[in-house]
């Protein structure tokens, strides 16, 4: 069965220092990741995904994700944090045999601070 | 990306109630949607997969009668919580897969609440 982790449910960063919103996960085949963000009473956003590649994903926003393989892990990253980055953030993976249905950790609260 | 609508956005409904979320693909044709359900700071809950001309497939747990869905159109995506009890009040959230094999599309939820 997948699943997903995200350690912390809340993260505070200071604006304009590097962030980082860590994710772990657990998959029986070769996963598919993602990271979606949800601002308040809005539907999520697509942020970026890994599915085969550079481990290294860029995506939306600035943010970027790395594939750690080894550690299961699928940290997202950004250098400089906005205000407006303030958000819920999900991590979310399936495998390879689950067509299109995807499992979502419970999300970190992003609170990035003036 | 695809567009994806809810409606109504906000729902206050006394407890013994039916309420109808209605989830639109606004600009293309879905033959499956998605329904979540999303507690207060928590993650999102699959709930079922819509498929369009045929039943609903509900995740373990989900109860069939209570939650009843119909996917009437190759854009319409409805669901009734009938009976609405107050551990029903969530934030109920659809989503339309995309064209690529790993695109959803989400709406922007539908909160309901109740009493």
């Amino acid at each position: 069965a997948q699943s997903v982790a995200q350690p912390e449910d809340q993260v505070n960063v200071a604006e304009g220092n590097p962030l980082t919103v860590k994710c772990t996960y657990s998959v029986s085949g070769n996963p598919y990741l993602f990271w979606y963000v949800q601002y308040p009473n809005r539907g999520l956003q697509f942020l970026l995904k890994y599915i085969t590649g550079d481990n290294l994903v860029k995506g939306s926003y600035g943010f970027e994700a790395e594939f750690n393989k080894s550690q299961t892990s699928f940290h997202l990253k950004k250098p400089s944090a906005l205000v407006s980055d303030s958000a819920l953030y999900f991590c979310a993976v399936r495998d390879e045999t689950s067509y299109d249905k995807v499992i979502f950790g419970p999300g970190t609260s992003l609170s990035v601070i003036p | 990306g695809a567009v994806v609508s809810q409606h109504p956005s906000r729902v206050i409904c006394k407890s013994g109630t039916s309420v109808k979320i209605e989830c639109r693909s606004l600009d293309f044709q879905a033959t499956t949607m998605f329904w979540y359900r999303q507690f207060p700071k928590q993650s999102l809950m699959l709930m079922a997969t819509s498929n369009e001309g045929s039943k609903a497939t509900y995740e373990q747990g989900v109860e069939k009668d209570k939650f009843l869905i119909n996917h009437a159109s190759l854009t319409l995506s409805t669901l009734t919580v009938t009976s609405a009890h107050p551990e029903d009040s969530s934030f109920y959230i659809c989503s339309v897969p995309g064209l690529e094999l790993d695109e959803q599309f989400f709406g922007p939820g539908t909160r309901l609440t109740v009493l």
